[in-house]
């Protein structure tokens, strides 16, 4: 089973500032087999990245995904007051198709 | 619109069975995946299974590999997520969502929250 460990666990900022946040696998992912989620309090989570680096429809392009291999990172360029949530990657390669545990970003 | 109706909240007790659904509308239910997620409260995301209705075909993760089943009816466009013993550890929200063909989960359902206390 591939673990993904998230980073931070709780990122503290302020709207209009940079959020970077990290996903490490256990053992090499395929860009195209990885994920990011948003999830608001109290509602399901929403696809926002898939293969890596592509933005789902509706996506702004504040939000920006890379990585490769073992390191993956959600950038968002600069926060509004909606991107506050707790966010998630997955991987959906190989089998079970793990999550990480999450980072939540929280207003400062 | 693609959506994933998903069936109403429950309350059971443990050694109960239950069966929640998910129904799709809006895309070939038939020829995508469907995905389920156990959110435990407070906790964060568990991939449980995937079934591919058009066929049935479905992997389950280890970790809920003989807890539940996952189930598909493509006559319908529906999902289903069902144990025959509830624990109060099953207590958790549930999510169903649509895989792409890289499986991953791009329409998600609003969830079914189950309670299970004695």
């Amino acid at each position: 089973e591939i673990v993904l460990t998230q980073s931070p666990g709780t990122l503290s900022l302020s709207p209009g500032e940079r959020a970077t946040l990290s996903c490490r696998a256990s053992q090499s992912v395929s860009s195209t087999y990885l994920a990011w989620y948003q999830q608001k309090f109290g509602q399901a989570p929403r696809l926002l990245i898939y293969g890596a680096s592509s933005r789902a429809t509706g996506i702004p392009d504040r939000f920006r995904g890379s990585g490769s291999g073992t390191d993956f990172t959600l950038t968002i360029s600069r926060l509004e007051p909606e991107d506050f949530a707790v966010y998630y990657c997955q991987q959906h390669g190989s089998s079970p198709h793990t999550f990480g545990q999450g980072t939540k970003v929280e207003i400062k | 619109e693609v959506q994933l109706v998903q069936s109403g909240a429950e309350v059971k007790k443990p050694g109960e069975t239950l069966k929640i659904s998910c129904k799709g509308s809006g895309y070939s239910f038939t020829n995508s995946w469907i995905g389920w997620v156990r959110q435990m409260p407070g906790k964060g995301l568990e991939w449980m299974g995937i079934i591919y209705p058009g066929d049935s075909d479905t992997t389950y993760s280890p970790s809920f590999q003989g807890q539940v089943t996952i189930s598909a009816d493509k006559s319908i466009s529906t999902a289903y997520l069902q144990w025959s013993s509830l624990r109060a550890s099953d207590t958790a929200i549930y999510y169903c969502a649509r895989a792409s063909p890289y499986h991953y989960m791009d329409v998600w359902g609003r969830g079914t929250t189950v309670t299970v206390f004695s």
